[in-house]
C-alpha cells in the first residue's frame, strides 16, 4: 500500500485558494491517474498522464490541473478552490491500460 | 466515450447468501473489466477482471460473467461472510483513451 502516496491526507481551504495535492508512487509505471469520489456518483476521471510528456484531460476537468514532474510524481492543483470540488481524490498508477490500478491512500478535501 | 451503470445501488444480505451486482456499458470496443472493491476508509483495490475473450473467471468465492452481445457484465459472491461488506465499483475499458470509466458503486452489507 505505500506503493503510491498522497499528501496531504486530509485538507481544509477557503474559496478561491489555490491549493496542490501530490502524488508519488514507487512501482515504477508510466501511467498515473487522478480521480474524484463523490457518495453516488463512483470514481469520476480527472485527468491522467501516460509520460512525463503526455498529459491529458478526463470527463471532469474543469478547475483543475495537473503537473508531472518526474515519472513518479504527478501533482493535482486547484487553482481557485470552490465549494463544489469538496470531495476525496484519489492518485492511480498503473502498468498498461489494462492491468490493475494502484490507488493512493486518498485526500480529502473540504473547501468552505 | 464509455458510459457504465451499475446495480443495484444498495445490496443487504444475509450471511452465506449470494450476491450479485449487474453492470452494462455503451463501447461496444472495450475489452478489459475490472472489479474493485472499497472497504470503508480506504483505497479501492481490484479484486478480480475479465477481458473480452473468455466469458466467466472465478476466483474461491467471486466470479465475473461477461456477455458482449448483450454489453453486460456482472460480480458473483458466493457464500458471503461480514467482510466482504464494502461498496464495489465496476469499470470498463473506455477503447479510444486507455483509461477506465467505473460505475457508480453498489454498496453491499453482509449481516451475520
Amino acid at each position: 500500500d505505500a506503493d503510491v502516496t498522497q499528501t496531504p491526507r486530509n485538507r481544509i481551504t477557503k474559496t478561491g485558494k489555490r491549493i496542490m495535492l501530490e502524488c508519488s508512487q514507487t512501482k515504477g509505471h508510466d501511467r498515473m491517474y487522478w480521480y474524484r469520489q463523490d457518495p453516488g456518483l463512483g470514481l469520476r476521471l480527472i485527468y491522467y498522464s501516460f509520460d512525463v510528456k503526455d498529459i491529458n484531460k478526463g470527463e471532469i476537468s474543469d478547475g483543475y490541473s495537473v503537473s508531472r514532474q518526474a515519472q513518479a510524481k504527478f501533482s493535482l492543483s486547484l487553482e481557485s478552490a470552490i465549494p463544489n470540488q469538496t470531495a476525496l481524490y484519489f492518485c492511480a498508477t498503473s502498468d498498461s491500460p489494462r492491468e490493475e490500478q494502484y490507488f493512493g491512500p486518498g485526500t480529502r478535501l473540504t473547501v468552505t | 466515450g464509455e458510459n457504465v451503470e451499475q446495480h443495484p445501488s444498495t445490496l443487504s444480505v444475509q450471511e452465506g447468501d449470494s450476491a450479485v451486482i449487474k453492470c452494462t456499458y455503451s463501447d461496444s470496443a472495450s475489452n478489459y473489466f475490472p472489479w474493485y472493491k472499497q472497504e470503508l476508509g480506504k483505497r479501492p483495490q481490484l479484486i478480480i477482471d475479465i477481458r473480452s475473450n473468455v466469458g466467466e473467471k472465478k476466483d474461491q468465492r467471486i466470479a465475473v460473467t461477461l456477455n458482449k452481445t448483450a454489453k453486460h457484465f456482472s460480480l458473483h459472491i458466493t457464500e458471503t461472510q461480514p467482510e466482504d461488506s464494502a461498496v464495489y465499483f465496476c469499470a470498463a475499458e473506455n477503447s479510444g483513451y486507455s483509461t477506465l470509466t467505473f460505475g457508480k458503486g453498489t454498496m453491499l452489507l453482509v449481516s451475520p
